[in-house]
């Protein structure tokens, strides 16, 4: 497709459950990053990846979370022992190149956490 | 060091003014600043975007006003329309390729 395509749109899972949110970027682009938006705020950084491998994952929150793109592509946001806390929309972005801010944004995950 | 404060947090304007969002940041080796412009439902979606060797950017009925001095750099909207009505979030970028967000500013252009 033309744009970052991220499945799911909406996750409804329980508390302790384990989720991954998928994301296709970009054909191309090289470079490729997760995103937190909590509501009413803007995004926190989660995870970059430069190719296949994560060049800064400092916006982990915690060792629950674990993201990978192992064929420099297509890249999964892995949850495990889901909190209540974690619900939020998480935003997949990639960009031609990493030495710019030209990222091209999917349009989401929603998680809700019950 | 890393935050972007932006400001202010919601903003009604009628068609035609001229809304101005704020921000500021503090560290020094942030070298790319965007804008981007978000609707409901929607991922952000780049606007318009500067780099601190220039004072100001238009691209169309929006500019980027640029204070490096002051650590400092604004959005200005001419001839708002209703369509603009959007979320819309600065940002940064430093050496470790990273966008910092701000809070962001929810705008409404009144018809």
């Amino acid at each position: 497709g033309a744009g970052v395509s991220q499945t799911p749109s909406n996750k409804v899972t329980e508390k302790g459950k384990y989720v991954e949110l998928r994301c296709d970027p970009i054909s191309g682009h090289t470079a490729l990053y997760w995103y937190r938006q909590s509501l009413g705020q803007g995004p926190e950084f989660l995870i970059y990846f430069q190719g296949t491998g994560a060049a800064d994952d400092s916006g982990l929150p915690n060792d629950r979370f674990f993201a990978v793109r192992p064929e420099g592509s297509v890249s999964t946001l892995k949850i495990q022992r889901t909190e209540r806390g974690d619900s939020a929309m998480y935003l997949c972005a990639s960009s031609l190149f990493s030495n710019t801010g030209e990222l091209f944004f999917g349009e989401g995950s929603r998680l809700t956490v019950l | 060091q890393q935050q972007v404060k932006q400001s202010p947090q919601s903003l009604i304007v009628q068609k035609g003014g001229i809304p101005i969002i704020n921000c500021a940041y503090e560290n020094t080796a942030f070298d790319y600043f965007p804008w981007y412009q978000q609707f409901p439902g929607k991922g952000p979606a780049l606007l318009i975007a500067i780099r601190p060797d220039v004072s100001e950017k238009k691209e169309g009925r929006f500019t980027i006003s640029f204070n490096k001095s002051a650590k400092q750099f604004s959005l200005h909207i001419m001839d708002s329309q209703p369509g603009d009505s959007a979320t819309y979030f600065c940002a940064a970028q430093g050496s470790a390729r990273q966008l910092t967000f701000g809070s962001g500013t929810q705008l409404t252009v009144l018809p």
